[in-house]
């Protein structure tokens, strides 16, 4: 049972590149979400996708965009790298019903570590 | 808007030893809190769940309780090992898709 999978793992940029980041989960969640984390701070919420071909934005969206075609992944692309996008990079997805929607757990990646140089 | 902190941001005691971590949440409307740990370069494994509704919870050798009327959640960690070291953080949902994050506590058990 593999849970989230991201890939890749370990990536180094040069400024202005682009790339996308992919998770993969296999436990047939509705919601998935993409956060990043910066030293001394808590994880912040970029983007995130309540079902297939739907994502909306989170608290720090900005030089970020998303795709979830399939309702097993959910895409991360950065169109033009800059230093201030090197960060850790934790895709999650949760299960919601229409009984209960707000008392799930959340389930992670094993995350992405991005330096943009 | 809602706040998380974790106080202490680092802690170190000998191995053995119980102690406690804290979570505190400035907006008491919260769903649930969850407790997860984040070993060096890997990811976030849950480690407890509490719904608005309940007062604690275990597991193992781990109790995380809940108190919603003032802002707080600990994590009791009875007879620490070494195997316990880790950042561990606190995380609130105050909606159906977004958690609140502390910063995190680092805890180093000296053998």
């Amino acid at each position: 049972n593999a849970g989230v999978t991201q890939t890749p793992k370990f990536r180094v940029l040069k400024t202005g590149q682009s790339m996308t980041l992919l998770c993969a989960q296999d436990m047939n969640h509705e919601y998935m979400y993409w956060y990043r984390q910066d030293p001394g701070m808590g994880l912040r919420l970029i983007h995130y996708s309540v079902g297939e071909g739907t994502t909306a934005k989170g608290e720090v969206p900005d030089g970020y965009n998303v795709s979830r075609l399939k309702k097993q992944n959910f895409l991360l692309g950065l169109e033009s790298a800059a230093p201030s996008q090197t960060s850790v990079y934790f895709c999650a997805s949760s299960y919601m019903t229409d009984l209960r929607p707000r008392n799930t757990e959340a389930f992670f990646g094993q995350g992405t570590r991005l330096t943009v140089v | 808007k809602q706040e998380v902190t974790q106080i202490p941001a680092a802690l170190s005691v000998p191995e053995g030893e119980n102690l406690v971590l804290n979570c505190s949440f400035t907006d008491s409307a919260i769903y649930n809190l969850q407790w997860f740990r984040q070993d060096p370069g890997k990811g976030l494994t849950s480690l407890l769940l509490i719904q608005s509704s309940q007062r604690e919870q275990t597991s193992g050798r781990l109790n995380a309780s809940l108190d919603k009327s003032s802002g707080r959640s600990t994590l009791y960690i009875a007879a620490s090992q070494p195997g316990d070291s880790a950042t561990y953080l606190c995380a609130v949902r105050s909606s159906n898709y977004q958690l609140i994050w502390g910063a995190g506590t680092k805890l180093i058990i000296k053998p």
